[in-house]
C-alpha cells in the first residue's frame, strides 16, 4: 500500500522563524507532490505543487523535492501566527489512474 | 469562478440510519473525488470519478457506502446504514483532469456525527 508519512507534531516555532515540514513517501513512481494548508474546521487549500527535483519558491514558501530519497519538504520563512494550521502532504503517482494519497498532516503552531 | 459546493454542511443522525451528501464540482472539472477525514487524520480517498466513470473505489466500504455521478457533473455519496465510526468530515474535491498534475480544489465539507 502506498504510504505518505508526516510527523503529526505539533511543531512549535516562534514568530519570524523558519518552519520546516517534512514528508516521505513509499511509492517510487510518485510524480507530483502537493502541500495543502488546512485551518481547524476548514477544508484543505493548495499552497504549493512541485514536480521536479530541487527547490521551488513562492513568496515565503519553498518546496523541496528529492526523489532519490523519497522526501518532500516545505519551508515557511518569517513564520506568522496566521500560518498556524495543519499542513498536508499529497502525492500522485505517474501513469495509471493518478490516485492521490494524503499524509496525516503536521500541525504547526507559530507563537508570538 | 464558483468553488466546489457541498450540502448539507452538518448532519447528525443515529446509527443504522441513512444519509446522503451532495457535491457540485467546479464547472468544467472532469475529475471528482470524495474523501473521508476523521479528526486528526489526513483525507482518505473513498472514490474518484473521471466524468461519470469510476476511476478508483478501492477504499469505499461498499457494503454501506455508495456513490454516483450521473451526467458527469453533480455527485452524491450515500451511507446506509451508518455506524458510529462513520463520524467524520466528508470532503468533495474536483480537478480539471485525471492527470498527475491535477490540482484538487476542495469544497467546505460535510461534518457528520453518528450517535
Amino acid at each position: 500500500q502506498k504510504e505518505v508519512e508526516q510527523n503529526s507534531g505539533p511543531l512549535s516555532v516562534p514568530e519570524g522563524a523558519i518552519a520546516s515540514l517534512n514528508c516521505t513517501y513509499s511509492d517510487r513512481v510518485s510524480q507530483s507532490f502537493f502541500w495543502y494548508r488546512q485551518y481547524s474546521g476548514k477544508s484543505p487549500e493548495l499552497i504549493m505543487s512541485i514536480y521536479s527535483n530541487g527547490d521551488k519558491e513562492d513568496g515565503r514558501f519553498t518546496a523541496q523535492l528529492n526523489k532519490a530519497s523519497q522526501y518532500v519538504s516545505l519551508l515557511i520563512r518569517d513564520s506568522q501566527p496566521s500560518d498556524s494550521a495543519t499542513y498536508l502532504c499529497a502525492v500522485i503517482p505517474s501513469g495509471g489512474s493518478y490516485i492521490p494519497t494524503f499524509g496525516r498532516g503536521t500541525s504547526l503552531i507559530v507563537h508570538p | 469562478e464558483a468553488g466546489v459546493a457541498q450540502s448539507p454542511r452538518y448532519k447528525i443522525i443515529e446509527k443504522r440510519q441513512s444519509v446522503a451528501f451532495w457535491c457540485n464540482p467546479i464547472s468544467g472539472h472532469a475529475t471528482l473525488y470524495w474523501y473521508q477525514q476523521i479528526l486528526g487524520q489526513g483525507p482518505k480517498l473513498l472514490i474518484q470519478f473521471q466524468n461519470n466513470g469510476v476511476v478508483d473505489d478501492s477504499q469505499l466500504p461498499k457494503d454501506r457506502f455508495s456513490a454516483e455521478r450521473l451526467k458527469g457533473v453533480d455527485s452524491t455519496l450515500k451511507i446506509q446504514p451508518a455506524k458510529l465510526e462513520d463520524s467524520a468530515v466528508y470532503l468533495c474535491a474536483s480537478s480539471t483532469a485525471g492527470t498527475s498534475r491535477g490540482t484538487q480544489y476542495f469544497g467546505p465539507g460535510t461534518r457528520l456525527l453518528v450517535l
